[in-house]
């Protein structure tokens, strides 16, 4: 099983939309999760940090389930501007100078 | 604040030649980090470094070496192309780890297109 899975879409939904990318994780003893966004051709940047609470920015809403280890990103009112790679990012337990990338998922918002 | 900055953006080497990839950051950052990105895959990391003088591997560092003799700069070098080393480079630096046990936000550069023919 891999560290950190992601369907990589794409997902291909029309402007207003509401969707939702799980990523899964193998680790148990995994801290730290994030959501990072990924233009073509660009760097990643980080979107949102994901807490034990869940965490909501805006149209944007993180939770976390450890129980089934795996986090979510919920985009509500999907705007073009939102199409990008998500990548699911968590740390190395034993350790916080490591984390791993998942595949990523690949959002397209249709006009 | 520039931020993460890499040099060159896009180079073409043939196999068997050697050079380095540049990456320098004005954040004061101890963590810095190699990472490559090939078509539809995650990041893998590369090298990283937890300060000046100090480096470790990280999962994919054959082929590579680094050097960390300041904090700014963490250049990759290396040293005989081969075309499996075709990908995109990011650097990226953080923060440590922050007293409430959390994970600081990576800072990624704009990546290093590489083709090695």
């Amino acid at each position: 099983r891999k560290e950190v899975e992601q369907d990589p879409g794409p997902f291909n939904v029309p402007e207003g939309a509401t969707v939702a990318f799980n990523c899964t994780y193998s680790n148990s003893a995994s801290q730290s999760f994030f959501w990072y966004r990924q233009d073509c051709r660009k760097e990643p940047k980080l979107l949102m940090s994901v807490y034990s609470s869940g965490n909501e920015d805006g149209r944007f809403t993180a939770q976390l389930n450890r129980a089934s280890q795996y986090i979510s990103l919920l985009i509500r009112d999907s705007k073009l501007s939102d199409s990008a790679t998500y990548l699911c990012v968590v740390n190395k337990a034993g350790g916080y100078q490591k984390v791993t990338f998942g595949t990523g998922t690949k959002l397209q918002v249709i006009p | 604040n520039a931020g993460v900055t890499q040099t060159p953006k896009f180079r073409i080497l043939k196999i068997g030649q050697s050079m380095t990839l540049q990456c320098t950051q004005d954040m004061n950052h101890n963590y810095m980090y190699w990472y490559r990105q090939d078509p539809g895959m995650g990041l893998k990391l590369i090298y990283y470094s937890v300060g000046a003088g100090i480096t470790d591997k990280g999962e994919v560092p054959n082929g590579y070496n680094v050097s960390r003799s300041t904090t700014e700069d963490f250049p990759l070098r290396l040293e005989l192309a081969a075309p499996s080393q075709t990908s995109v480079y990011f650097c990226a630096s953080r923060d440590p780890p922050s007293g409430r046990g959390g994970w600081e936000t990576q800072y990624f550069g704009p990546g290093t297109r590489l083709l090695v023919l």
